[in-house]
């Protein structure tokens, strides 16, 4: 079985400050980890993913995450926000299931308010 | 960038009326996915699809929703007899090689 835990379901920061936005994991095989942006009315934009290569994965628009297994955790970092940073972000985690697919298991979403 | 395309962005509905949620996935992609999000909770997942039939569906998944390909490029999600708990973004999803996966834009249904 697969969960994600998103701590926080507001975040304020001010324009220019670091972004953290947390994930925890739990997963009973080797995870595949996401990170997803959803503005309003919109899609879901996929910044950055974690499939066991490098720890430390850069994404778009400036974000990236880091793995880290002992602390089952997979958090959003940025170093300044910008005001067009606002938006829902959401964390997933992925396995592969015995059907060969990959449902995506996601986390109830962190609002990101970035304060000018 | 190939897209998933979803139509119709955004339909409304009866309660008790069928309809049915288009999706023409990324062309040389093999698996695809239908996700719902009820307005202001997370997206959760209802079914995949591989080999022209349901590799895994959710508990959400009853019997009122069904899932094809008729045509071997589009890919569509029936609900029978909509309830107004049925209200949510679909979003489809297709993927091609591992973890290449491609949402697409949403359909809105509202079910009044």
């Amino acid at each position: 079985a697969q969960s994600v835990t998103q701590l926080g379901s507001h975040v304020s920061v001010s324009e220019g400050a670091l972004v953290l936005l947390r994930c925890n994991y739990s997963s009973s095989v080797p995870p595949y980890l996401f990170w997803y942006v959803q503005y309003p009315n919109q899609g879901l934009q996929l910044l950055l993913k974690y499939t066991s290569a490098a720890t430390l994965v850069k994404g778009i628009n400036g974000f990236e995450a880091e793995f880290k297994k002992s602390e089952t955790s997979f958090h959003l970092t940025k170093p300044s926000a910008h005001m067009s940073d606002a938006a829902e972000y959401f964390c997933a985690v992925s396995g592969r299931a015995s059907s060969g697919t990959y449902k995506y298991i996601f986390g109830t979403g962190t609002r990101l308010k970035v304060l000018a | 960038e190939p897209e998933v395309t979803q139509t119709p962005s955004h339909q409304v509905t009866q309660m008790g009326q069928e309809v049915i949620l288009r999706c023409v996935p990324i062309s040389n992609h093999l698996y695809f996915y239908w996700y719902r999000q009820i307005l202001g909770q997370k997206v959760e997942f209802l079914v995949s699809f591989y080999n022209n039939e349901i590799s895994e569906k959710s508990e959400i998944f009853d019997d009122q929703f069904s899932v094809e390909r008729p045509d071997g490029s589009n890919f569509t999600l029936k609900i029978r007899s909509t309830k107004l708990e049925d209200s949510a973004m679909y979003f489809c999803a297709s993927e091609g090689v591992l973890l290449s996966y491609t949402f697409g834009s949403g359909t809105r249904l509202t079910v009044v």
